[in-house]
């Protein structure tokens, strides 16, 4: 089946970027997303981008996208100890019906 | 109340026990979703409803049984489960099942004891 994968740990200093990395596998993928989730909650979605575009920018966060390599980043520009959470990429494709998959999630631990 | 809200938000239960977990989204969508989250592991879409209608049973186990009586509702129950049930269980919906973005509720996390 489709997969997404990303790794499970980053740790930044307050202040920098953080970027985190997502591949995936699925050649039908129609919309990729990134979702926050902090501790004891659900997932909140933070923004998502339609397979037909390379970046998105939303305040503090960029998407990029390289559909020829399956590759999706996020990018938390002057990250902040608010934004420590598990960030979770997902994707929608076509594979014998529309499905959203995730991945396992990355920890972001901000240091002060 | 708006999004998606889902009670109890703690559950502790015996292996015996029944009990139900109550999912409710307030934005109008026509599909609602069941998942799990366990430590260290992808989230596991359990079920999938459309219009009411399961659209998705991902090979569950029966002691897991879901109820959709309205596109605003949905329900877990739940009966003779096991240790290694516990996790959390998170709902989502979508204006659709299919391409739409999923919102998801706080999640209810159940120990089995």
């Amino acid at each position: 089946g489709e997969d997404v994968e990303q790794s499970l740990f980053l740790s930044v200093r307050e202040g920098d970027s953080s970027v985190i990395n997502c591949t995936y596998t699925d050649s039908s993928s129609t919309y990729l997303y990134w979702y926050k989730q902090e501790p004891g909650a659900g997932l909140q979605l933070l923004t998502y981008i339609f397979s037909n575009m390379d970046m998105k920018q939303d305040q503090r966060l960029t998407v990029l996208l390289n559909k020829k390599d399956k590759h999706l980043s996020l990018r938390i520009a002057d990250t902040q100890t608010g934004d420590s959470a598990i960030y979770f990429c997902a994707e929608t494709g076509y594979t014998g019906g529309f499905k959203t998959i995730f991945g396992a999630g990355t920890r972001l631990f901000v240091k002060a | 109340e708006t999004g998606v809200t889902q009670t109890p938000r703690h559950l502790v239960m015996g292996m015996t026990n029944k009990k139900s977990l109550k999912c409710e989204q307030h934005l109008g969508h026509n599909a609602m979703y069941w998942y799990k989250q366990s430590a260290k592991k992808p989230l596991e879409l359990m079920f999938v409803y459309n219009f009411k209608e399961q659209t998705e049973n991902n090979s569950v186990p029966s002691r897991f049984s879901p109820e959709c009586p309205n596109s605003s509702h949905l329900f877990l129950h739940l009966h003779t489960l096991q240790p290694e049930d516990s996790a959390l269980y998170l709902c989502a919906s979508s204006q659709s099942a299919g391409t739409d973005t999923q919102y998801f509720g706080p999640g209810t996390r159940l120990t089995v004891l």
